[in-house]
């Protein structure tokens, strides 16, 4: 079975570009979730979607951030505009009923 | 006080040893709790759920203190392939079931 897919799975992007990463959830899944991952600062929550709605942003870091599902099985994190503290690896992972959750392999963005 | 919080270590332990994991979390109202495990530049992967009784899964068995506010990880005859990091994940608000929040890691080395 397929599993998240995330997509770019690398990134390096100039500073000031827009950046999209893109997921496709585990079919049948009703949660999905966006989180970032630092040394510095671990796993970090940025936002979830239950039923293609967002519940909770509260983790996102400011407005150059935003997020949409528009379908049960695409889901994008943008940045815009990028900075070289974005610099992470950011996972997409789903969940059915909000508990055991699957993440994708990460995509890796470099901000330069 | 951050919401989830473990010891980072490194634990660096010897093949066949026993090794144990704490981590606390803040919310006394939080009811599902989970290990999972990091490969490095991998994605976190379920490694267990953390049930009130306790529970094991071969070597690995996972404890819950809810007076405490606090779940192990007891890890026995440690092998190589165990080196990794341990990360807790705390639902820190029942009534929004989607919102798991993880703990930095824990990093185990397991030396020959």
């Amino acid at each position: 079975d397929a599993g998240v897919i995330q997509s770019p799975r690398h990134e390096v992007t100039e500073m000031g570009q827009e950046v999209t990463l893109r997921c496709k959830p585990i079919s049948g899944h009703d949660y999905l979730f966006w989180y970032r991952q630092t040394m510095m600062r671990g796993l970090e929550l940025l936002i979830y979607f239950n039923n293609n709605v967002p519940i909770d942003d509260s983790g996102m870091p400011e407005d150059r951030f935003s997020a949409k599902m528009p379908n049960a099985s695409f889901s994008t994190l943008k940045i815009q505009p990028s900075e070289p503290r974005d610099s992470a690896v950011y996972f997409c992972a789903s969940s059915f009923t909000g508990n055991t959750i699957y993440f994708g392999e990460g995509s890796w963005l470099t901000v330069v | 006080r951050k919401e989830v919080e473990q010891d980072p270590g490194p634990f660096n332990v010897p093949e066949g040893a026993t090794v144990a994991f704490n981590c606390t979390y803040s919310n006394s109202a939080s009811q599902s709790f989970f290990w999972y495990r990091q490969d490095c530049r991998k994605e976190p992967k379920l490694l267990m759920s953390v049930y009130s009784s306790g529970n094991e899964d071969g070597r690995f068995t996972a404890q819950l203190n809810r007076a405490s506010q606090y779940i192990s990880l007891l890890i026995r005859d440690s092998k190589l392939s165990d080196s990794a990091t341990y990360l807790c994940v705390v639902n820190s608000n029942p009534s929004n079931t989607g919102k798991l929040i993880f703990g930095q890691g824990t990093t185990l080395q397991v030396k020959p």
